[in-house]
């Protein structure tokens, strides 16, 4: 059926690269997101990427998506406190957007 | 920046009572959306609809649920009789849904807590 899967937890400390990987099902997903959820509040987009291409960077963030693996990971350059939160992975699948569980990310001065 | 923005922020019910959740899409777009996320959990879809119609659900959107766009502006869900595994925390998106993008921009949320 359909799933995500993320790894759930992941701790770096501030400046260094997060990245954060994420496993999907459906090879014919037309798009694949990255959300961030603060503590609290809602879903933020953060970039997605077009199943047909390889790598999307947007500033500090780089999309590296392999689709005979189905892997999709981001990354984030030079890590802030700020970016403490949990992110989520999600493929479309028709209308639906089939979310994983999130990865919370968190960054120690 | 054109936001999706829900009400209420938090909802408090007893359970068998109806509640409506409500949303206002960001204005040019087409496509709606109601997720719910179980504390704890991950965000599932609930429905998508366009053109005054259900598009898509997905089983959790049994017969308790609705929704509406009751004009142009607001979009509605509606839960019949409450029941305390909805308590939840309840997201409306919005789309435009063309040849170039698909991407759902999501409001707050709307707790439930279902007593």
């Amino acid at each position: 059926g359909e799933d995500v899967e993320q790894s759930l937890f992941l701790s770096v400390r501030e400046g260094d690269s997060s990245v954060i990987n994420c496993t999907y099902t459906d090879s014919s997903s037309t798009y694949l997101y990255w959300y961030k959820q603060e503590p609290g509040a809602g879903l933020q987009l953060l970039t997605y990427i077009f199943s047909n291409m390889d790598m999307k960077q947007d500033q500090r963030l780089t999309v590296l998506l392999n689709k005979k693996d189905k892997h999709l990971s981001l990354r984030i350059a030079d890590t802030q406190t700020g970016d403490s939160a949990i992110y989520f992975c999600a493929e479309s699948i028709g209308t639906a957007l089939i979310f994983g569980k999130g990865t919370t990310l968190s960054v120690s001065s | 920046e054109p936001e999706v923005t829900q009400t209420p922020s938090h909802q408090v019910t007893q359970m068998g009572q109806e509640v409506i959740l409500r949303c206002v899409p960001i204005s040019n777009h087409l496509y709606f959306y109601w997720y719910r996320q179980i504390l704890g959990q991950k965000v599932e879809f609930l429905v998508s609809f366009y053109n005054n119609e259900i598009s898509e659900k997905s089983e959790i959107f049994d017969d308790q649920f609705s929704v509406e766009r009751p004009d142009g502006s607001n979009f509605t869900l509606k839960i019949r009789s409450t029941k305390l595994e909805d308590s939840a925390m309840y997201f409306c998106a919005s789309s435009v849904r063309d040849s170039k993008t698909d991407t759902q921009y999501f409001g707050p949320g709307t707790r439930l807590t279902v007593l």
